[in-house]
């Protein structure tokens, strides 16, 4: 049972607009909801956090919301830059204490110049 | 500082083959966790640790042993590979922290596992 989900396997835009990525998850007990982005042939980086006692977090041209009545968030990236390009996991940790992420399936982001 | 290293960056296996995947991080992190990410699937837990001496099983820890002698070094272990276990591996490292926060995990560059 997949306990987060990022149903869009692949989003496309033109640079300079909005990216919006999507995520939903069942867990009520998760603690922390992350993003992640990974470049091919290289590991994952942290990009933005949000605890789930908040609603919105922002960092530069990156904003994550969280809807945790509706059990969903989505990161918005303003304005989308080619080098945004990349594959997004969505990722939630039930204990801050462990790093025990459980990931959603990634969406592919292709941002056209 | 190299971060989280892993080696090697490609292996093919045959069969029924033992092998260990290497990992090691530099930051003294508490936390360290191997992840496997298959298409589609996005990245799974396999196993994870919170500190030398301590180890846990994640979402897909059968087929897979690993170790923690030491703060700095979790190898994850294949005792008899099967085709099912084709993937790219992650090593990925954090600090403890206070309840109620969050530390990143960082990530190595990942191996990429054939077993035919």
């Amino acid at each position: 049972d997949q306990q987060v989900k990022q149903n869009s396997p692949s989003l496309s835009v033109q640079e300079g607009r909005i990216s919006i990525l999507n995520c939903d998850y069942t867990n009520s007990m998760f603690d922390y909801f992350l993003w992640y982005k990974k470049y091919p042939a290289e590991g994952p980086t942290f990009l933005i956090s949000i605890s789930s006692i908040k609603d919105k977090n922002e960092d530069g041209r990156f904003t994550v919301f969280l809807n945790k009545s509706a059990k969903h968030l989505s990161l918005h990236i303003v304005p989308s830059q080619p080098g945004d390009s990349a594959v997004y996991f969505c990722a939630a940790v039930g204990s801050s204490n462990t790093g025990k992420l459980i990931f959603g399936q990634g969406t592919t982001l292709q941002v056209k110049p | 500082n190299a971060g989280v290293t892993q080696t090697p960056k490609f292996q093919v296996l045959k069969t029924g083959q033992s092998m260990t995947l290497q990992c090691a991080q530099d930051m003294n992190h508490e936390y360290m966790s191997w992840y496997r990410q298959d298409p589609g699937m996005g990245l799974r837990l396999i196993h994870y640790s919170v500190g030398a001496g301590i180890t846990d099983q994640g979402e897909v820890p059968n087929g897979y042993n690993v170790s923690r002698s030491t703060t700095e070094d979790f190898p994850l272990r294949l005792l008899s590979a099967a085709p099912s276990q084709t993937s790219v591996y992650f090593c990925a490292s954090s600090r403890d922290t206070p309840s109620g926060e969050y530390n990143e995990q960082f990530f190595g560059p990942g191996t990429r596992l054939t077993v035919l």
